[in-house]
């Protein structure tokens, strides 16, 4: 089966740091995607991940291990417009196309003064 | 560049109709994917479509159906609207697949 697990909901302070995990259960794997999208709004991209180690990408960084199927988004010097719900996807290998994507339920980051 | 297009932005119908969105993907983009989001069950992949064909599709009933244009404009179709139906459809368009999607910002469907 295809499962991929993230916390509902977190908050944090402003100025501060915060890590979203993500694990993930698919039939193979062929990269895991990060998405923000803002109440309302469509979901942009923010990373992609197909080889084990960080991305770093101003003051957003993500990290793969395939291995334990595991995944975390890092939001450094956090901003309250950083208020938005964080969106893990994962692309199986066998999907019978190429951009099939098996999102996460979402975690919703709240950033509070 | 234009973003992807999505219309109409709002729709309202009743149970039984049918209804046709449409997605219009960024210029040079061939790809187009179909994604039905609710407050339950998340972002679900609906079907993509690539050079007219369908190359994938999700576990949806065959009640929802979509279609891809030679300029890559797509459409997708839902018949005989059920009340759990009502979603948030996105559309997103891709050049290559490794660069990730870009979403538009979708058509809001309720059913009454």
């Amino acid at each position: 089966g295809q499962n991929i697990d993230q916390p509902t909901e977190m908050t944090a302070t402003e100025g501060a740091i915060v890590q979203i995990n993500c694990t993930y259960q698919t039939s193979g794997f062929n990269g895991l995607f990060w998405y923000q999208q803002h109440a309302g709004e469509a979901p942009t991209f923010l990373s992609y991940n197909v080889l084990d180690g960080l991305e770093e990408k101003g003051r957003f960084s993500s990290f793969l291990s395939r291995s334990k199927g595991y995944s975390y988004l890092l939001l450094k010097e956090l901003q309250m417009k950083d208020s938005a719900s964080y969106l893990c996807a994962v692309r199986p290998m066998f999907s019978g196309g190429y951009n099939k994507l098996i999102f996460g339920a979402g975690t919703r980051l709240a950033v509070h003064p | 560049k234009a973003g992807v297009t999505q219309t109409p932005r709002y729709l309202i119908k009743t149970r039984g109709q049918q209804v046709t969105l449409s997605c219009s993907p960024i210029s040079g983009h061939r790809s187009v994917s179909w994604y039905q989001q609710t407050p339950g069950q998340g972002l679900q992949f609906l079907f993509e479509y690539f050079s007219e064909t369908q190359r994938n599709k999700g576990n949806f009933p065959g009640r929802f159906s979509g279609r891809q244009f030679s300029n890559s404009r797509s459409e997708m179709n839902v018949s005989t609207l059920e009340l759990g139906d009502s979603a948030l459809y996105l559309c997103a368009s891709s050049l290559a697949g490794t660069d990730g999607y870009t979403f538009g910002s979708g058509t809001r469907l309720t059913v009454v």
